[in-house]
Protein backbone atom coordinates (compact mmCIF):
# COMPACT_ATOMS: atom_id res chain seq x y z
CA UNK A 1 0.00 0.00 0.00
CA UNK A 2 1.09 2.92 -0.73
CA UNK A 3 1.61 6.44 1.75
CA UNK A 4 -0.48 8.93 0.40
CA UNK A 5 -3.14 7.71 -2.43
CA UNK A 6 -4.68 10.20 -4.41
CA UNK A 7 -7.29 9.25 -7.48
CA UNK A 8 -5.79 11.09 -10.78
CA UNK A 9 -8.75 11.53 -12.09
CA UNK A 10 -8.98 13.09 -14.69
CA UNK A 11 -12.20 15.62 -13.34
CA UNK A 12 -14.12 17.20 -15.44
CA UNK A 13 -17.19 19.86 -14.06
CA UNK A 14 -18.95 22.86 -15.24
CA UNK A 15 -18.35 26.31 -14.02
CA UNK A 16 -19.91 26.83 -10.97
CA UNK A 17 -19.87 23.20 -9.98
CA UNK A 18 -18.60 22.36 -6.42
CA UNK A 19 -15.21 20.00 -6.62
CA UNK A 20 -14.10 17.07 -4.10
CA UNK A 21 -10.76 16.54 -4.36
CA UNK A 22 -9.48 13.48 -1.64
CA UNK A 23 -6.50 11.77 -0.58
CA UNK A 24 -5.93 8.93 1.85
CA UNK A 25 -2.76 8.20 3.92
CA UNK A 26 -2.15 4.80 5.48
CA UNK A 27 0.18 5.93 8.79
CA UNK A 28 -1.49 7.71 11.66
CA UNK A 29 1.97 9.42 12.92
CA UNK A 30 1.54 11.68 9.58
CA UNK A 31 1.24 15.50 11.20
CA UNK A 32 0.79 17.99 8.53
CA UNK A 33 -1.65 18.29 5.24
CA UNK A 34 -1.18 20.23 2.42
CA UNK A 35 -2.85 20.78 -0.96
CA UNK A 36 -0.56 22.06 -3.83
CA UNK A 37 -1.81 23.24 -7.41
CA UNK A 38 0.14 22.57 -10.38
CA UNK A 39 -0.38 24.54 -13.70
CA UNK A 40 0.89 22.73 -16.81
CA UNK A 41 4.59 23.33 -17.18
CA UNK A 42 4.48 25.18 -13.44
CA UNK A 43 5.76 24.34 -9.94
CA UNK A 44 3.05 23.60 -7.61
CA UNK A 45 1.88 26.05 -5.75
CA UNK A 46 0.68 25.84 -1.83
CA UNK A 47 -3.02 26.28 -1.75
CA UNK A 48 -3.97 25.44 2.06
CA UNK A 49 -1.76 23.78 4.68
CA UNK A 50 -3.14 22.22 8.37
CA UNK A 51 -2.48 20.53 11.31
CA UNK A 52 -5.37 19.61 13.65
CA UNK A 53 -8.63 17.10 12.04
CA UNK A 54 -11.57 19.74 11.50
CA UNK A 55 -11.92 22.45 8.63
CA UNK A 56 -9.95 25.34 7.33
CA UNK A 57 -11.62 27.83 5.17
CA UNK A 58 -9.63 29.90 2.65
CA UNK A 59 -12.11 31.88 -0.14
CA UNK A 60 -13.24 29.48 -1.97
CA UNK A 61 -11.53 26.33 -0.98
CA UNK A 62 -11.90 24.43 2.01
CA UNK A 63 -9.29 21.57 2.97
CA UNK A 64 -10.69 19.09 5.34
CA UNK A 65 -8.83 16.37 7.50
CA UNK A 66 -10.07 13.71 9.25
CA UNK A 67 -7.17 11.82 11.61
CA UNK A 68 -9.58 9.08 12.60
CA UNK A 69 -10.03 7.97 8.55
CA UNK A 70 -6.87 9.36 7.78
CA UNK A 71 -8.58 11.12 4.98
CA UNK A 72 -8.14 14.65 3.95
CA UNK A 73 -10.38 16.28 1.33
CA UNK A 74 -10.37 19.70 -1.40
CA UNK A 75 -13.54 21.56 -1.49
CA UNK A 76 -13.69 24.31 -4.24
CA UNK A 77 -16.97 26.31 -4.03
CA UNK A 78 -18.17 28.16 -7.33
CA UNK A 79 -15.55 26.23 -9.32
CA UNK A 80 -14.04 28.65 -12.36
CA UNK A 81 -11.99 27.67 -15.70
CA UNK A 82 -8.80 29.21 -14.20
CA UNK A 83 -9.15 26.48 -11.34
CA UNK A 84 -8.52 24.19 -14.21
CA UNK A 85 -4.79 22.45 -12.94
CA UNK A 86 -3.76 19.21 -11.27
CA UNK A 87 -4.08 19.26 -7.33
CA UNK A 88 -1.78 17.36 -5.15
CA UNK A 89 -2.12 16.56 -1.57
CA UNK A 90 1.23 16.59 0.35
CA UNK A 91 1.70 15.10 3.75
CA UNK A 92 4.25 15.10 6.20
CA UNK A 93 5.47 13.30 8.67
CA UNK A 94 6.20 16.04 11.21
CA UNK A 95 9.46 17.50 12.27
CA UNK A 96 12.13 18.47 9.68
CA UNK A 97 9.40 18.36 7.36
CA UNK A 98 11.87 17.72 4.83
CA UNK A 99 10.06 14.77 3.23
CA UNK A 100 6.70 15.98 1.80
CA UNK A 101 4.97 13.19 0.53
CA UNK A 102 2.86 13.56 -2.62
CA UNK A 103 0.11 12.06 -4.09
CA UNK A 104 -0.04 11.53 -8.02
CA UNK A 105 -2.11 14.18 -8.02
CA UNK A 106 -5.73 15.15 -9.45
CA UNK A 107 -5.97 16.51 -13.05
CA UNK A 108 -9.37 19.00 -12.63
CA UNK A 109 -10.87 20.73 -15.54
CA UNK A 110 -13.74 22.96 -15.50
CA UNK A 111 -15.70 24.35 -18.32
CA UNK A 112 -16.87 26.97 -18.97
CA UNK B 1 9.73 37.90 -2.05
CA UNK B 2 10.90 37.12 -5.79
CA UNK B 3 9.99 33.67 -5.80
CA UNK B 4 12.31 30.30 -6.02
CA UNK B 5 14.54 30.65 -9.50
CA UNK B 6 15.79 27.62 -11.25
CA UNK B 7 18.00 27.77 -14.04
CA UNK B 8 17.65 26.40 -17.18
CA UNK B 9 14.05 25.79 -17.52
CA UNK B 10 14.96 23.39 -20.28
CA UNK B 11 17.72 20.71 -20.69
CA UNK B 12 18.25 18.37 -23.72
CA UNK B 13 21.08 16.18 -23.14
CA UNK B 14 22.03 12.93 -24.78
CA UNK B 15 22.87 9.53 -22.60
CA UNK B 16 26.00 9.93 -20.73
CA UNK B 17 26.53 13.09 -20.46
CA UNK B 18 26.99 14.89 -16.95
CA UNK B 19 24.05 18.05 -16.43
CA UNK B 20 24.18 20.53 -13.79
CA UNK B 21 21.23 22.64 -12.50
CA UNK B 22 21.34 25.88 -10.09
CA UNK B 23 18.17 27.02 -8.17
CA UNK B 24 18.13 29.77 -6.48
CA UNK B 25 15.74 30.04 -3.28
CA UNK B 26 13.81 32.97 -1.37
CA UNK B 27 16.36 34.66 0.28
CA UNK B 28 15.24 34.66 3.51
CA UNK B 29 14.43 30.52 3.57
CA UNK B 30 17.39 28.67 4.89
CA UNK B 31 15.90 25.07 4.28
CA UNK B 32 16.38 24.15 0.47
CA UNK B 33 14.91 20.89 -1.23
CA UNK B 34 15.11 19.28 -4.39
CA UNK B 35 12.47 17.06 -5.93
CA UNK B 36 11.84 15.23 -8.88
CA UNK B 37 8.83 14.73 -10.78
CA UNK B 38 8.05 12.68 -13.41
CA UNK B 39 5.04 12.68 -16.06
CA UNK B 40 1.35 11.88 -14.33
CA UNK B 41 3.38 11.66 -10.79
CA UNK B 42 3.67 13.88 -7.70
CA UNK B 43 7.06 15.03 -6.82
CA UNK B 44 9.40 12.68 -5.44
CA UNK B 45 11.24 13.75 -2.20
CA UNK B 46 15.68 14.01 -3.63
CA UNK B 47 17.54 16.09 -1.00
CA UNK B 48 17.51 19.12 1.49
CA UNK B 49 19.73 21.54 3.02
CA UNK B 50 19.99 23.39 6.28
CA UNK B 51 21.81 26.45 5.23
CA UNK B 52 25.04 24.57 3.84
CA UNK B 53 23.83 21.34 5.91
CA UNK B 54 22.56 18.80 3.63
CA UNK B 55 20.77 16.96 6.08
CA UNK B 56 18.38 14.37 4.88
CA UNK B 57 19.05 12.42 1.08
CA UNK B 58 16.37 9.83 -0.15
CA UNK B 59 17.73 6.23 -1.51
CA UNK B 60 16.46 7.91 -5.04
CA UNK B 61 19.65 10.07 -4.95
CA UNK B 62 21.59 7.28 -6.49
CA UNK B 63 25.29 7.91 -6.35
CA UNK B 64 25.59 10.01 -9.97
CA UNK B 65 23.62 12.55 -8.64
CA UNK B 66 25.05 15.20 -6.24
CA UNK B 67 23.36 18.41 -4.61
CA UNK B 68 25.70 21.21 -3.01
CA UNK B 69 24.69 24.40 -1.42
CA UNK B 70 28.33 25.81 -0.42
CA UNK B 71 27.34 29.49 0.84
CA UNK B 72 23.98 28.07 2.66
CA UNK B 73 22.18 30.16 -0.67
CA UNK B 74 22.10 28.92 -4.11
CA UNK B 75 22.14 25.30 -4.67
CA UNK B 76 23.26 22.88 -7.45
CA UNK B 77 21.77 19.44 -8.69
CA UNK B 78 24.82 17.62 -11.19
CA UNK B 79 23.54 14.27 -12.54
CA UNK B 80 26.95 12.57 -13.93
CA UNK B 81 26.66 9.57 -17.12
CA UNK B 82 22.98 10.88 -17.68
CA UNK B 83 20.27 7.69 -18.62
CA UNK B 84 17.08 7.96 -19.93
CA UNK B 85 14.99 7.35 -16.61
CA UNK B 86 16.92 10.48 -15.03
CA UNK B 87 14.33 12.36 -17.68
CA UNK B 88 12.03 14.54 -15.42
CA UNK B 89 11.24 17.76 -14.05
CA UNK B 90 14.07 18.44 -11.49
CA UNK B 91 12.08 20.65 -8.65
CA UNK B 92 13.68 22.86 -5.82
CA UNK B 93 11.90 24.20 -3.47
CA UNK B 94 12.82 26.44 -0.24
CA UNK B 95 11.36 27.30 3.28
CA UNK B 96 11.91 29.15 6.36
CA UNK B 97 13.00 26.19 8.53
CA UNK B 98 11.14 27.08 11.62
CA UNK B 99 9.28 24.47 12.98
CA UNK B 100 6.41 23.56 10.03
CA UNK B 101 7.09 25.97 7.23
CA UNK B 102 5.43 25.31 4.22
CA UNK B 103 7.64 24.79 0.67
CA UNK B 104 7.46 27.23 -1.86
CA UNK B 105 8.75 25.53 -5.07
CA UNK B 106 10.28 26.91 -8.35
CA UNK B 107 8.89 26.19 -12.03
CA UNK B 108 11.62 23.50 -12.11
CA UNK B 109 14.17 22.07 -14.69
CA UNK B 110 12.53 19.65 -16.99
CA UNK B 111 15.53 17.44 -18.42
CA UNK B 112 15.34 15.38 -21.44
CA UNK B 113 18.33 12.46 -21.94
CA UNK B 114 17.62 11.58 -25.31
Amino acid sequence: QKEVEQDPGPLSVPEGAIVSLNCTYSNSAFQYFMWYRQYSRKGPELLMYTYSSGNKEDGRFTAQVDKSSKYISLFIRDSQPSDSATYLCAISPGGSQGNLIFGKGTKLSVKP
Amino acid sequence: DTGVSQDPRHKITKRGQNVTFRCDPISEHNRLYWYRQTLGQGPEFLTYFQNEAQLEKSRLLSDRFSAERPKGSFSTLEIQRTEQGDSAMYLCASSRGQGNSPLHFGNGTRLTVT
